[in-house]
């Protein structure tokens, strides 16, 4: 693989369940996010993480769980699903450690609808 | 509160120059972005700016005034796969990136 997969593509989801969003990158950064994007709104931060081992939380993270075990994956987890998280996810990612701004490489994204 | 404004939507005609404004109030500034969205895509990294003046990149170039808080993406030679969403978005000094909800730009021949 090259740079972010996101798995799945897309899911339809029933409210109550619980959902687990995989993301992978492949290029050894150190930092990642998880954001949401929703009709006339800007990309919202939900979790991010500056390193392995570390996670913070971001503008939106009611709801929503993460996990950094390692330096590739980061998986976002819904815990019980409600109607309001139909949005489409996307992961990114960047190198923290190379320089003076940190361009984020995002992945395909994810859409989720939950009825 | 931090805010990012950006038109909903602009028109251009292929061949043509457009530029696509970005006004923003944020705690701190760590820089500015541009992104390109294809629809059904991931956004794309296409400028940096965190000094006042004018990034060249290509057709593309990105200008930034601090002191007014104020960004442009200026796109020349306008071609149709030039129609997309472009996101400016601003790092906070929490180091986290606050993002505009994108211009629609339609390209028409």
């Amino acid at each position: 693989i090259a740079g972010i997969t996101q798995a799945p593509t897309s899911q339809i989801l029933a409210a109550g369940r619980r959902m687990t969003l995989r993301c992978t990158q492949d290029m050894r950064h150190n930092a990642m996010y998880w954001y949401r994007q929703d009709l006339g709104l800007g990309l919202r931060l939900i979790h991010y993480s500056n390193t392995a081992g570390t996670t913070g939380k971001g503008e939106v993270p009611d709801g929503y769980s993460v996990s950094r075990a390692n330096t590739d994956d980061f998986p976002l987890t819904l815990a019980s699903a409600v109607p309001s998280q139909t949005s489409v996810y996307f992961c990114a990612s960047s190198d923290e450690t190379s320089g003076s701004y940190n361009e984020q490489f995002f992945g395909p994204g994810t859409r989720l609808t939950v009825l | 509160g931090q805010n990012i404004d950006q038109p909903t939507e602009m028109t251009a005609t292929e061949g043509a120059i457009v530029q696509i404004n970005c006004t923003y109030q944020t705690s701190g500034f760590n820089g500015l972005f541009w992104y390109q969205q294809h629809a059904g895509e991931a956004p794309t990294f296409l400028s940096y700016n965190v000094l006042d003046g004018l990034e060249e990149k290509g057709r593309f170039s990105s200008f930034l005034s601090r002191s007014k808080g104020y960004s442009y993406l200026l796109l020349k030679e306008l071609q149709m796969k030039d129609s997309a969403s472009y996101l400016c978005a601003v790092m906070d000094s929490n180091y986290q990136l606050i993002w505009g909800a994108g211009t629609k730009l339609i390209i028409k021949p």
